[in-house]
């Protein structure tokens, strides 16, 4: 199986911060992967696809980079809804595996 | 709108058994797989289970194959899984999610959640 591992696993930040989450994968997915948000008690929400592509309806603050085992989620201008807990999956390979979270808290 | 509702989700004890379902609307149903993927308390999302659009690609975790099986309805438009020999560990909240495209890229709409207790 693939594992994914995010860092940081917590990350404290101001309103208008820029953010970065990075996810590592055990091996080569190429663009495989994808980002979600989370807020406490809601379902998750899909944010990017392809590594680098915008979900429709995603805020342009969010963008994704990365291929191969390393990529990165960033939030440009960090927003008070923004504060969450993020996830990345990789889609190269059953099972899809997702990292262990990112919680973007307020500093 | 698409809309994924579940149902089914209570308090069983180990050993057990219980069926999920999810509803369907707001799209073509019969033309997209679906994910069951599941999340213990306090934990991180764990995917759990895929079904192809036509049932003919079936997908499981290593923690649940041999005790839950996937199925659907698409005359109904409805996702199932029916969950056996249930052990503490699966208590979690299951949602259902739908591919985003033919090619798998993510989860594009997920339901809201049911919860699933475990317990003696």
């Amino acid at each position: 199986d693939i594992q994914m591992t995010q860092s940081p696993s917590t990350l404290s930040a101001s309103v208008g911060d820029r953010v970065t989450i990075t996810c590592r994968a055990s091996q080569s997915i190429s663009t495989w992967l994808a980002w979600y948000q989370q807020k406490p008690g809601k379902a998750p929400k899909f944010l990017i696809y392809k590594a680098s592509s915008l979900e429709s309806g995603v805020p342009s603050r969010f963008s994704g980079s990365g291929s191969g085992t390393e990529f990165t989620l960033t939030i440009n201008s960090l927003q008070p809804e923004d504060f969450a807990t993020y996830y990345c999956q990789q889609c190269n390979s059953y099972p899809w595996t997702f990292g262990q979270g990112t919680k973007v808290e307020i500093k | 709108e698409v809309q994924l509702v579940e149902s089914g989700g209570g308090l069983v004890k180990p050993g057990g058994s219980l069926k999920l379902s999810c509803a369907a609307s707001g799209f073509t149903f019969s033309t997209y797989s679906m994910n069951w993927v599941r999340q213990a308390p306090g934990k991180g999302l764990e995917w759990v289970s895929s079904i192809s659009s036509s049932s003919h690609y079936i997908y499981y975790a290593d923690s649940v194959k041999g005790r839950f099986t996937i199925s659907r309805d698409n005359a109904k438009n409805s996702l199932y899984l029916q969950m056996n020999s249930l052990r503490a560990e699966d208590t979690a909240v299951y949602y259902c999610a739908r591919d985003r495209g033919a090619v798998v890229v993510g989860h594009d709409y997920w339901g809201q959640g049911t919860v699933v207790t475990v317990s003696s």
